[in-house]
Formats: structure tokens, sequence, C-alpha cells
């Protein structure tokens, strides 16, 4: 158990619908990253933030969005959903925001119908 | 453009023989390289890492070499042992991204 929690680990949607995906980082680490994993690829970095600011931003989409709140918890939003957003989501998260080392949780799997 | 490259999306070796795991990058403002080991319905774990200024670095059965000059990493682990069969990620570090590439599966074969 790396300490990072998501939620839900399994989601369903349609086309053009909007989710929430939610990461509890582990007690103390400031920073929290996203990563998608689609089929075949690797893993993306979408987005990192560290106390609450945009910290670092990768090939994230116009459609989705993040934030990191101020108990620490962050959440990404994904909207108008294509089928091509199936994917695993992971976050991660390190207690410093350049660390060498990040732990991650074990990821939402979306998948848009 | 892929910046981290595992050309190898699977490899297999028979138990107790090495596994060398391989990883080449573009970026030469990378500061850090990590390798990262996943398995099935889990997130990667991290395994062992190396500064862009070392060349080796060790840990129990798992070693990684840095070639910079060739922008070239590589993990090996020896003896394989049937929980390494994995997916393994390498990684690569610039100021906060940490980029990774696609994955090599290794299979150790009894």
């Amino acid at each position: 158990d790396s300490g990072v929690t998501q939620t839900p680990k399994h989601l369903i949607t349609a086309t053009g619908q909007r989710v929430t995906l939610r990461c509890s980082p582990r007690s103390g680490d400031l920073s929290v990253y996203w990563y998608q994993q689609s089929l075949d690829q690797g893993l993306q970095f979408l987005i990192q933030y560290y106390n609450g600011e945009e910290r670092a931003k990768g090939n994230i989409l116009e459609r989705f969005s993040a934030q990191q709140f101020p108990d620490l918890h962050s959440e990404l939003n994904l909207s108008s959903l294509e089928l091509g957003d199936s994917a695993l989501y992971f976050c991660a998260s390190s207690p410093r925001h350049s660390n060498t080392e990040a732990f991650f949780g074990q990821g939402t799997r979306l998948t848009v119908v | 453009d892929q910046q981290v490259k595992q050309n190898s999306p699977s490899l297999s070796v028979q138990e107790g023989r090495i596994s060398i795991l391989n990883c080449d990058y573009t970026n030469s403002m990378f500061d850090y390289f990590l390798w990262y080991k996943k398995y099935p319905a889990e997130g990667p774990t991290f395994l062992i890492s190396i500064s862009s200024i070392k060349d080796k670095n060790e840990d129990g059965r798992f070693t990684v070499f840095l070639n910079k000059s060739a922008k070239h990493l590589s993990l090996h682990i020896v003896p394989s042992q049937p929980g390494d069969s994995a997916v393994y990620f390498c990684a690569a570090r610039q100021n906060d991204k940490i980029i990774f590439g696609k994955g090599t599966r290794l299979h150790i074969l009894p």
C-alpha cells in the first residue's frame, strides 16, 4: 500500500459527460501528480500541483482540469468526454516538489462508451 | 515526440539469469532517471534511481547504468526471480516533471 488513495477505482460513462477523479496523497506529501495511461502507451504526464499551486503542466487537454485543495487532496476533472479518453488515470504524491521519487495510487480506470 | 523510449515491449528471461532492460532518452536536461515496476491492477512502484552525475547505482539485485554520451540507461536484475515478472517503466526527471517511457513487460521463465 503506497498510502495514495484514488477514487473511484472504476468509472463507466457516456461520451459528452463530465467526471471527477479524486486523489488523497500520502500523509504529509505536498506534491500531487496526475498521469494518464492509455492502451499501449506509457504514463503520460498531465499536471503537477504543489501545496495547492499548479507547478508543472504536461500533455493535458483543455477539456481536462485539476486542482489541489487546502487539505492537499486533488481532483482531476474531465469534461466533454470522448471515446479516446478511456484510460487508466494515476495519481502520485511526493513530499517535496522536486523529489526524485513519487508514490502512485492504484489508479482509476475510466471507460467512455 | 517521445523523450523517453523503451524500444522492447517485452522480454523473456530464464529464472536465475540476468535481465537487462534498456531505455533511451533524447533530452540532455534530465537530471534524474528512475525505474518503476508495475504489477497488473496496481500503481507503479519505485525501484531504483540514478543521478545524471553518476554512471552506476546498485541496490541489492538491481543495478542501473547510465551512459550520458549515448543517452542510454539500463536496468540489470541479477539473478532474475519469478516475482520480477512485471512491467518496468523507465522515467526521467526535468525540473518537476517526471516523464515515463511506454514500459517493457518482463517475463521470468521457470
